[in-house]
């Protein structure tokens, strides 16, 4: 099985940064997603991740370490738009490649 | 990015109905398609894999005689509550994968929302 945890909720402040960790445990690691998802909205992609390190895009980044099983995903100038869940997603080198999803962290942005 | 379009967005029925949802990749063939459930304020729980042209393949504790999933084309999936009861009443999202990308991110419907009276 697969075991992916996450913080149920966080709390944040307009331009601030905040970093949503995540945890997991699978065989035959092959990837692993960060989604953003606004209530009553469908999941939208934010990264990958599937070897070691930190990809960075605008605001966002993501992290990554396989040997400790472990990534982030870090929100820069936070925006009250902001305010959504993350959902951290892992897939495995097996059948169909389906993603697992962890979670998730609600994350709220006040002013 | 890919699109996958889901209909109905929205669907009331009564206790004993069944309910079909559709799921369908507009700009790419998709020979695997996957169904979440999503209970409020929960994360996605994966239901199936859903296969063209053979069986869907149900995640442990997903009764597949309850939710009938069949793939009949390369861009078309539907999902099938059958005697739906109000414990059933969820939000069903389906997804999946562009053959051509480069992540093998994947790509979701605008979601389902089930209400059984």
């Amino acid at each position: 099985g697969q075991n992916i945890d996450q913080p149920t909720e966080m709390t944040a402040t307009e331009g601030a940064i905040v970093q949503i960790n995540c945890t997991y445990q699978t065989s035959g690691f092959n990837g692993l997603f960060w989604y953003q998802q606004h209530a009553g909205e469908a999941p939208t992609f934010l990264s990958y991740n599937v070897l070691d390190g930190l990809e960075e895009k605008g605001r966002f980044s993501s992290f990554l370490s396989r040997s400790k099983g472990y990534s982030y995903l870090l929100l820069k100038e936070l925006q009250m738009k902001d305010s959504a869940s993350y959902l951290c997603a892992v897939t495995r080198n097996t059948g169909f490649q389906k993603l697992v999803f962890g979670t998730g962290t609600r994350l709220l942005v006040s002013p | 990015g890919a699109v996958v379009s889901q209909h109905p967005s929205r669907v009331i029925c009564k206790s004993g109905t069944s309910v079909k949802i559709e799921c369908r990749s507009l700009d790419f063939q998709a020979t695997t398609m996957f169904w979440y459930r999503q209970f409020p304020k929960k994360s996605l729980m994966l239901m199936a894999t859903s296969n063209e042209g053979s069986k869907a393949t149900y995640e442990q504790g997903v009764e597949k005689d309850k939710f009938l999933i069949n793939h009949a084309s390369l861009t078309l999936s539907t999902l099938t509550v059958t005697s739906a009861h109000p414990e059933d009443s969820s939000f069903y999202i389906c997804s999946a994968r562009d053959p051509a990308g480069n992540t093998g991110e994947l790509f979701f419907g605008e979601g389902s929302r089930l209400t059984v009276l």
